[in-house]
C-alpha cells in the first residue's frame, strides 16, 4: 500500500496564478483533511471532508477550496495565489472521526508563491 | 492566539540526557494524540491518550494525559541522537462532533547531540 501520496512536491507560482495539489489515499479512509505548516505555527486546518461528496471548512479556509468527487481523492485548489499562501501542505486520512483515530499523513507539497 | 501551546519550541541536549515537552491549554480535549515528523516527511503518530491521568509507555518515551484532560506532557529517557526530530501534540476538542478535526500546537524541535 502506498498509503496517502501528494501531488506535486514542489510547486512555484507567481501571485495570482491558480493551482490544485492532489491528495490520494487507497486505505478506503472516509475521512481526508488538508493542513498547512509554518514556522512556529504547528498545523492549522484548512478544510476537511468527512466522506464522498462532503467537505467542510476548517480554521484557515479563506482562499482555498476543495472537492471530493471520489473517495481517494481529496483535491485542495488556489484560485488565485498570495504570498501569504506559501507554505508547506499536507494531507491526511482517518478510518473515523472518534476520538482515537490516528490520521496518516502525506509527505506534504511545500508551495512557494513569489 | 494559540489553543494548545507547546514548550519549550527548541530543546538541544546531549546524548543520555532526560527531557520533557509540555502541551498545556485552557479548553478540555477528548483525547490527546502525539505526532514525530522528520525533514521532508509528513507526522507519524506516536500514541493516543484519551482518559484523565493516563500514562503511556512506548521504549523509553513516556506520555501523560492531565487528569481534567486540559493538557499533556511527553517525558524522554536517556535521549538518542535518534529521537531528533519535530514533536507536535494534537488535541480533539471535547463537546459536540469532532469529525476527528485536531489542533495542533506549534511544536518543539528536539536535536539531540552524540
Amino acid at each position: 500500500n502506498a498509503g496517502v501520496t501528494q501531488t506535486p512536491k514542489f510547486r512555484v507560482l507567481k501571485t495570482g496564478q491558480s493551482m490544485t495539489l492532489l491528495c490520494a489515499q487507497d486505505m478506503n479512509h472516509e475521512y481526508m483533511y488538508w493542513y498547512r505548516q509554518d514556522p512556529g505555527m504547528g498545523l492549522r486546518l484548512i478544510h476537511y471532508s468527512v466522506g464522498e461528496g462532503t467537505t467542510a471548512k476548517g480554521e484557515v479556509p479563506d482562499g482555498y477550496n476543495v472537492s471530493r468527487l471520489k473517495k481517494q481523492n481529496f483535491l485542495l485548489g488556489l484560485e488565485s495565489a498570495a504570498p501569504s499562501q506559501t507554505s508547506v501542505y499536507f494531507c491526511a486520512s482517518s478510518y473515523g472521526g472518534g476520538a482515537s483515530y490516528e490520521q496518516y499523513f502525506g509527505p506534504g507539497t511545500r508551495l512557494t508563491v513569489t | 492566539t494559540q489553543l494548545l501551546e507547546q514548550s519549550p519550541q527548541f530543546l538541544s541536549i546531549q546524548e543520555g540526557e532526560n527531557l520533557t515537552v509540555y502541551c498545556n491549554s485552557s479548553s478540555v480535549f477528548s483525547s490527546l494524540q502525539w505526532y514525530r515528523q522528520e525533514p521532508g516527511e509528513g507526522p507519524v503518530l506516536l500514541v493516543t491518550v484519551v482518559t484523565g491521568g493516563e500514562v503511556k509507555k512506548l521504549k523509553r518515551l513516556t506520555f501523560q494525559f492531565g487528569d481534567a484532560r486540559k493538557d499533556s506532557s511527553l517525558h524522554i529517557t536517556a535521549a538518542q541522537p535518534g529521537d531528533t526530530g519535530l514533536y507536535l501534540c494534537a488535541g480533539m476538542r471535547a463537546g459536540g462532533t469532532s469529525y476527528g478535526k485536531l489542533t495542533f500546537g506549534q511544536g518543539t524541535i528536539l536535536t539531540v547531540h552524540p
